[in-house]
């Protein structure tokens, strides 16, 4: 069963048009994180919830938001998509902060973003 | 600077045959050391989680070591199948906050009939 679920699979947007990407967990894990990983590169972390407690990276663009209603769903807002934030999202989640013990980081299959 | 790198980039084998691949680290406080792979077009699943103290994990044919005095890792796969055609990536973990999850470039394997 999937434990990490990302919806819609694929995702096109027009340049500007703001587009919603979500993901769910039924882990009831309290981490909850997206990446953006474009092609042959390494996920590259935006931002991640702790519980409500939300944590952005700084070098993540405004242009980029999340909202955490309830434990088991996060979304990713892009305002206004430009030609460059065409990439696979990705989400995941872990027990807890992966940093303090070896908790495991569980990813979904992604969501592909195409901009025209 | 924390950072984790790979090598090869990219390999390419034969079925059946045995390969390793590197991952060297400068990450600081060092918390945990997983390697994932990543199918194209899917998300990364794990392989094996290791901390400071253990030196080698195994999950089916894939065997992961650590050499936390070196700052370096491996992973060896034994008898490949063309399903492990695949990127296969380093992560490290620093203990200090989420933030410091830091992703290696991945090596690509492909492995041919």
């Amino acid at each position: 069963d999937a434990m990490v679920i990302q919806n819609p699979r694929y995702q096109v947007t027009q340049f500007g048009k703001p587009v919603t990407l979500s993901c769910s967990q039924t882990l009831n894990h309290n981490v909850m994180y997206w990446y953006q990983q474009k092609s042959s590169q390494a996920p590259k972390l935006l931002f991640h919830y702790y519980d409500k407690d939300f944590n952005n990276e700084a070098d993540t663009p405004d242009n980029f938001q999340s909202r955490r209603p309830n434990t088991s769903f996060c979304f990713l807002d892009i305002r206004s998509p430009g030609l460059g934030d065409a990439a696979m999202y990705l989400c995941a989640t872990s027990r807890d902060r992966v940093g303090q013990i070896s908790y495991e980081q569980y990813f979904g299959p992604g969501t592909r973003l195409t901009v025209t | 600077k924390n950072q984790v790198e790979q090598s090869p980039q990219s390999l390419i084998i034969l079925e059946g045959k045995n390969c390793t691949l590197q991952c060297n680290y400068t990450v600081s406080p060092f918390s945990n050391l997983r390697w994932y792979k990543q199918d194209t077009g899917r998300g990364p699943v794990s392989l094996t989680i290791m901390t400071f103290s253990e030196n080698t994990k195994s999950n089916g044919r894939y065997t992961a070591t650590l050499d936390a005095d070196t700052k370096q890792s491996s992973l060896h796969i034994t008898a490949s199948q063309l399903s492990d055609s695949a990127s296969y990536i380093c992560v490290v973990s620093s203990y200090s906050s989420a933030s410091k999850i830091i992703f290696g470039s991945g090596t690509r394997l492909s492995i041919r009939p």
